[in-house]
């Protein structure tokens, strides 16, 4: 139980194009779900906070227009990066809170993005 | 505020020595605990947690760590290493409750090497 998916694993693109990342809650329902960034040897910086039904909560520093965030199910969450640029290549995780435990957060496989 | 501090950066061990990683924490009420494994290109997959109960906490693959709040440690043991064990561990603190509170703060990470 408790299993995270994340589409696509890996994508290439080019620069100025936008990329979607899905995050999905395969066996349980996640009203929060959180993006997290991962640059090479380093910590996951948490992006944003998604929440079902409303709008995301951006950390400081975290253009939202910039990376656009829509919960619009209790199992899917997706991440937009718009006009993506070189400097936005990184490894993505997102992760789904339980609502049995709302401390615990199962994280996705990740998604390598490589804009060109 | 919480943080997690993980000393050394990078553990080397021998297969079959007895692994300690290393973790100190910083909260402002009780936290909650966890430590993840992060394998080479993946998401992080939750090795165990404290959630206040038993201080000493057993995980998966042979695993554990106890919480002590006289230190504000939490580091993480197995007795024998394994090659299967090498990865990037990460400590984590959420001080718990709802909203921007049940955010993980993780710490730098702890890379694992095991040697012959």
């Amino acid at each position: 139980g408790a299993v995270v998916s994340q589409h696509p694993s890996r994508v290439i693109c080019k620069s100025g194009t936008s990329v979607k990342i899905e995050c999905r809650s395969l066996d349980f329902q996640a009203t929060t779900m959180f993006w997290y960034r991962q640059f090479p040897k380093q910590s996951l910086m948490l992006m944003a906070t998604s929440n079902e039904g409303s709008k995301a909560t951006y950390e400081q520093g975290v253009e939202k227009d910039k990376f656009l965030i829509n919960h619009a199910s209790l199992t899917l969450s997706t991440l937009t990066v718009t006009s993506a640029h070189p400097e936005d290549s990184s490894f993505y995780i997102c992760s789904a809170r339980t609502q049995w435990d709302i401390r615990l957060q199962f994280f996705g496989p990740g998604t390598r993005l490589t804009v060109l | 505020a919480q943080s997690v501090t993980q000393l050394g950066s990078h553990v080397s061990v021998s297969e079959g020595a007895l692994v300690l990683l290393r973790c100190n924490y910083s909260s402002s009420v009780p936290p909650y605990l966890f430590w993840y494994v992060q394998y080479p290109n993946q998401g992080l997959q939750l090795l165990l947690k404290y959630t206040s109960a038993a201080t000493l906490v057993k995980g998966i693959n042979g695993f554990e760590a106890e919480f002590k709040k006289s230190e504000t440690s939490f580091h993480l043991t197995k007795p024998s290493a394994h090659m299967s064990d090498a990865a990037e561990y990460f400590c984590a603190v959420t001080e718990g409750g709802t909203g921007t509170a049940s955010k993980l703060t993780f710490g730098t990470g702890t890379r694992l090497q095991v040697t012959l």
